[in-house]
């Protein structure tokens, strides 16, 4: 059973605001919400990561309802280089359990033209 | 600041054969992850290792082997390629599990004839 769900892809054009959406309805007390962009041919990289509320970095912001069970990873003034896949991943630093392990979803293909 | 380096960068195998691709890591990290993702996917969990000496499967651990006998590094094995294990394989490392940062290498591109 998938953790976490996001839209397969996103278009965009250079200067927006992106904004990708992820549902974690059975998200855990102890569990933090992460985000890894990966460009083509390399390895995943982190980007940010929050529990509740907003948290920014100079990369992105990531908003976190109060009830948790979605999160937004807020993109400003995209251009072509942040085309990418965006995967959201839940889990806890804290529970030591076979589950609690970086699973990553498909993720979200982010297309940005020109 | 080397990170997490995997070799080989390529690899072409014919089917039957047998290869280890290694993966190191030099921030001592306790937990290291070996994924395979194939085109257009997104990375599924092969196996995993949360300490030196252990070794846990993960969601696609069929024809693959692992080992972990120093921290340091974890191995993956095909002991018999197939062409289904055509893919890219990716290592990880964290200090910690599902809510800690961790960090790839970047990746070692199989082919299997």
């Amino acid at each position: 059973l998938a953790k976490t769900t996001q839209p397969i892809s996103m278009d965009s054009y250079e200067g927006q605001e992106v904004n990708i959406t992820c549902s974690h309805n059975n998200i855990a007390t102890n569990d933090y919400i992460t985000w890894y962009q990966q460009f083509p041919s390399q390895g995943p990289r982190f980007i940010i990561q929050g529990y509740k509320t907003k948290v920014t970095n100079e990369v992105a912001s990531l908003f976190i309802p109060a009830d948790r069970k979605s999160s937004t990873l807020s993109l400003p003034r995209v251009s072509l280089s942040d085309t990418a896949v965006y995967y959201c991943l839940v889990g806890s630093p804290h529970t030591h359990n076979a589950g609690n392990m970086l699973t990553f979803g498909g993720g979200t293909r982010l297309m940005v033209k020109p | 600041n080397a990170g997490v380096t995997q070799t080989p960068k390529f690899r072409v195998l014919k089917t039957g054969q047998s290869m280890t691709l290694l993966c190191a890591q030099d921030m001592n990290h306790e937990y290291m992850y070996w994924y395979r993702q194939d085109p257009g996917m997104g990375l599924r969990l092969i196996h995993y290792s949360v300490g030196e000496g252990t070794t846990a499967k993960g969601e696609v651990p069929d024809g693959y082997n692992v080992s972990r006998l120093k921290k340091q590094n974890f191995l993956l094995g095909l002991e018999s390629a197939a062409p289904s294990q055509t893919s890219v394989y990716f290592c990880a490392s964290s200090y910690g599990r599902g809510g800690t940062e961790a960090f790839f290498g970047q990746g070692t591109r199989l082919t299997v004839v």
